[in-house]
Formats: structure tokens, C-alpha cells, sequence
């Protein structure tokens, strides 16, 4: 059964550090998304891609973070420098869009739960 | 003011109960996305959908494009179905989406 692989699923770092989240989206998907969820703001888009490039990142502080895809089988969440706000559990999620743009289903990975200290 | 509003916050039912969870939003979309998101955390998407009606199983999704609306149905509930129901929007101009605050569904066996 194909998923979508988030790692690492939880992290704890102090503030100021440098943290990179990865995602591995399903094979043959070319839009990848981002989303943040705290219990204060509920669950937020950060950036997606399709066929890796940015589609939309407005959503996404760019002082302080930055979303990546390498290549088609890795996406990556940045954030340097971490601050306590940041504290959330970040999802990716993938899916395919057709050419006209109409967008299946996404699959979501089981996020990373990251605590700034 | 949110984009997105759902309808109610909070549901409990008893094991069989037809369910409604509504969405109702004031941009316009060029789809709208129903999110299942599991007391372990774990989220599921449901439907998308931009016209019409969709079925899954027990699940039912329809959208009022001119009335700015959507329901979620789940027909003969069931325990395994408590989580919390979110909708989303695409914007019809860009590629934003906006998020309701979710509905949190109990059912009681």
C-alpha cells in the first residue's frame, strides 16, 4: 500500500537550531503539500509543488523557512533560525494533479511533531 | 471574519445516526476538500469535489456552488467514525487554500 514517508516523526530541539523535515511522496505524484497544525491556529497550507516547482508559498514565513524538492522523490521543510512558535506537528501530504489542474485525493504522510524548546 | 465555517464545532451522536457536517464559505473555489483527521492524529482525505455530489461508502459529499455550501453526510454512523471533519477551499483565483476550524464528531455505541 503506497504511503507518503515523513521523517523524522518527532523532534525536539532547542530554539535557534537548525531543523530539516523530509517527505517522500508516492510514486508517480506531482503536487506535494505542506501544512503546519497548532492546537491555536488549526491546520494551515504552508507551500505546495507540482512537478517541483512552487506553486504556492504564501502561506510560509520566509524569514525563517524554506520548502525544497531535490528531486521527485524527496520534499524538504527547513527552518533556521527554530523558534518556540514554531512548535507544531507538520504534515505532508501528496497527490496528482492532472494537466488541467483538477486535483485527485491527496495522501498524507503521518506528520513530524516538532517542539521548539 | 474566516472564509471558512463550519457547522457544528462540536457533535455527539448515538451508533446509527445519519450525521450532517456543514461548510459554508464566502470566496470563490475552484474545489472544496473534506479532511478526516483521526484522535491519533493521522488525516485522511475524504472527497474533493467542485460540482455535484460524491459517495463513498457510508460517506456523502455534496456542494451548493451558488449557495457557497457543502455537507459532509455519514449515514448509519459508527464509533470508528469519531474524529474531527475539516473542509478546505481552493481559491478559484490562485492557488490559495483556507481551512475551516473542523467539526469534532463523537458517536456513542
Amino acid at each position: 500500500d503506497a504511503r507518503v514517508t515523513q521523517t523524522p516523526r518527532h523532534k525536539v530541539t532547542e530554539m535557534g537550531q537548525e531543523v530539516t523535515m523530509r517527505c517522500q511522496p508516492i510514486l508517480g505524484h506531482n503536487t506535494v503539500f505542506w501544512y503546519r497544525q497548532t492546537m491555536m491556529q488549526g491546520l494551515e497550507l504552508l507551500a505546495y509543488f507540482r512537478n517541483r516547482a512552487p506553486l504556492d508559498d504564501s502561506g510560509m514565513p520566509k524569514d525563517r523557512f524554506s520548502a525544497e524538492m531535490p528531486d521527485a522523490t524527496l520534499a524538504t521543510l527547513k527552518i533556521q533560525p527554530s523558534e518556540p512558535r514554531d512548535s507544531a506537528v507538520y504534515f505532508c501530504a501528496s497527490g496528482y494533479a492532472t494537466h488541467r489542474g483538477s486535483l485527485e485525493p491527496q495522501h498524507f504522510g503521518d506528520g513530524t511533531r516538532l517542539s521548539i524548546l | 471574519k474566516n472564509e471558512v465555517e463550519q457547522s457544528p464545532q462540536n457533535l455527539t451522536a448515538q451508533e446509527g445516526e445519519f450525521i450532517t457536517i456543514n461548510c459554508s464559505y464566502s470566496v470563490g473555489i475552484s474545489a472544496l476538500h473534506w479532511l478526516q483527521q483521526h484522535p491519533g492524529g493521522g488525516i485522511v482525505s475524504l472527497f474533493m469535489l467542485s460540482s455535484g455530489k460524491k459517495k463513498h461508502g457510508r460517506l456523502i459529499a455534496t456542494i451548493n456552488i451558488q449557495e457557497k455550501h457543502s455537507s459532509l453526510h455519514i449515514t448509519a454512523s459508527h464509533p470508528r467514525d469519531s474524529a474531527v471533519y475539516i473542509c478546505a477551499v481552493r481559491l478559484e483565483t490562485g492557488n490559495q487554500f483556507y481551512f475551516g476550524t473542523g467539526t469534532s464528531l463523537t458517536v456513542i455505541p
